[in-house]
């Protein structure tokens, strides 16, 4: 069965500092990832997403991630973090042909 | 650029109460769908509707809830009986693929935040 994990809870880091928020999927066909965010109280914007090709993706607000089909994994990154980066932040697999998997989230605390 | 929408951004409502949530997908959108999220937990997918059928169902999404198409542009969800535990944030999404095509992003809205009382 498909499914999605994301083994960190929450994530504090400090303001400037690198992120990477890990991700691991499990399906078994060629994967449609995606990473999504949510802030408190809003809906979900799509931060970047791979369909094919290169594996290292860029997306909105400075953020990447690379697709590692050895380690079933898709971990977002980004170099500096900004304190308006606060949010939550869910990994999520297209299925078939019609429904994405999310997984439970990461929530994301930034120091000052 | 083209957005999903919907209405109520709120509704509150008592247990046993019929609910219809409403969304206005991107207008040549062809794939229709709904998820939830409980409050603290995961995104789940409900449903997805294509061509005024339902394609695909999840075990979540039981007699209580149905989906409709009733014009050219709207797609609700009515729960018709709600019970405590359907409070939560309800989004819907379009997508412009077709069938047996390739693979194509889920554009999402705002959601709905359903309160049951």
């Amino acid at each position: 069965a498909q499914s999605v994990t994301q083994p960190d809870i929450h994530i504090t880091v400090s303001e400037g500092a690198s992120l990477e928020l890990r991700c691991n999927y499990s399906y078994g066909a060629t994967p449609y990832l995606f990473w999504y965010v949510q802030s408190p109280g809003q809906g979900l914007q799509l931060l970047l997403k791979y369909f094919s090709g290169d594996t290292l993706v860029q997306g909105i607000k400075g953020f990447e991630a690379e697709f590692k089909r050895s380690q079933s994994s898709f971990n977002l990154r980004k170099p500096s973090v900004h304190w308006s980066d606060a949010a939550e932040y869910f990994c999520a697999v297209g299925a078939g042909d019609d429904k994405i998997i999310f997984g439970k989230g990461t929530r994301l605390h930034i120091l000052p | 650029e083209p957005e999903v929408t919907q209405t109520p951004s709120h509704q509150v409502t008592q247990m046993g109460q019929e609910v219809i949530l409403r969304c206005v997908p991107i207008s040549n959108h062809l794939y229709f769908y709904w998820y939830r999220q409980i409050l603290g937990q995961k995104v789940e997918f409900l449903v997805s509707f294509y061509n005024n059928e339902i394609s695909e169902k999840s075990e979540i999404f039981d007699d209580q809830f149905s989906v409709e198409r009733p014009d050219g542009s709207n797609f609700t969800l009515k729960i018709r009986s709600t019970k405590l535990e359907d409070s939560a944030m309800y989004f819907c999404a379009s997508s412009p693929r077709t069938s047996g095509g390739s693979y194509n992003e889920q554009f999402f809205g705002p959601g709905t935040r359903l309160t049951v009382l």
